[in-house]
C-alpha cells in the first residue's frame, strides 16, 4: 500500500501567488483530513470530508483557503493569495470513515514557504 | 474547543531510563488516541483508548485513560534511543464529531545513547 501520497513536498513561492497543496488518500478510505503543523499552534485541523463531501470546514483560517475534494482518490487545498503568516507544513490524512477510534493515516506533508 | 495540554513540552532522556508523558484537559473525550512524529514525517498512530480506566500496553509503552477521560499518560520503560520523537495525544468529542481530533502540542522526547 502506498499510503497517502501529497505533493509536492515542499513550496516555495512569493506573497501574493496561489498556492495549490494536493493530496491521494488511502484507496477504499471514505474521509479526509486536512491539518496545518506550526511550531507556535501546533497541529491543527483545517477541513475533513466524508465521502467526498465537506462536513466541517470550522478550522480554515480565512477565506483565502479554499479545499475540494472532487472524487475519492484526490483532493486539494488551495491558499489564493498566499502570505507569509500561511508558512506551515501541511498534512492530509485519510481514514476508513468518521467512526470512534478509527485510526488516521497521514501522508509525509508539504513544506510550505512563503515569503 | 476541548483543549488538550501536554506536558512536559521536552524530555531528554539517556537510555535506559524511563519517562512518562501527561496529557490533561477539562472536557470528557470519547476516544483518546496517541501519535509518534518523526521529524520529516506524518504522525503515526500507537494506541487508541476509549473506556475510562483503560491500560493498554505496547512493548515497553504503557498507555492509561483517566477514570473521569479527561486525561492520559504514556510511560515508556528503559527507553532507547528509536524512541525518540513528538508524542501527540488526540482525542475525539462527542459522536457527531468522532472524526474530529483535537490534538495537543505535544512533547518532544530525546533519547540520547
Amino acid at each position: 500500500d502506498a499510503g497517502v501520497i501529497q505533493s509536492p513536498r515542499h513550496e516555495v513561492t512569493e506573497m501574493g501567488q496561489e498556492v495549490t497543496l494536493r493530496c491521494k488518500p488511502i484507496s477504499g478510505h471514505n474521509s479526509l483530513f486536512w491539518y496545518r503543523q506550526t511550531m507556535m499552534r501546533g497541529l491543527e485541523l483545517l477541513i475533513y470530508f466524508n465521502n467526498n463531501v465537506p462536513i466541517d470546514d470550522s478550522g480554515m483560517p480565512e477565506d483565502r483557503f479554499s479545499a475540494k475534494m472532487p472524487n475519492a482518490s484526490f483532493s486539494t487545498l488551495k491558499i489564493q493569495p498566499s502570505e507569509p503568516r500561511d508558512s506551515a507544513v501541511y498534512f492530509c490524512a485519510s481514514s476508513l470513515g468518521l467512526g470512534l477510534a478509527l485510526e488516521q493515516y497521514f501522508g509525509p506533508g508539504t513544506r510550505l514557504t512563503v515569503t | 474547543t476541548q483543549l488538550l495540554e501536554q506536558s512536559p513540552q521536552f524530555l531528554s532522556i539517556q537510555e535506559g531510563e524511563n519517562l512518562t508523558v501527561y496529557c490533561n484537559s477539562s472536557s470528557v473525550f470519547s476516544s483518546l488516541q496517541w501519535y509518534r512524529q518523526e521529524p520529516g514525517e506524518g504522525p503515526v498512530l500507537l494506541v487508541t483508548v476509549v473506556t475510562g480506566g483503560e491500560v493498554k500496553k505496547l512493548k515497553r509503552l504503557t498507555f492509561q485513560f483517566g477514570d473521569a477521560r479527561k486525561d492520559s499518560s504514556l510511560h515508556i520503560t528503559a527507553a532507547q534511543p528509536g524512541d525518540t520523537g513528538l508524542y501527540l495525544c488526540a482525542g475525539a468529542g462527542e459522536v457527531d464529531s468522532w472524526g474530529k481530533l483535537q490534538f495537543g502540542a505535544g512533547t518532544q522526547v530525546v533519547v540520547t545513547p
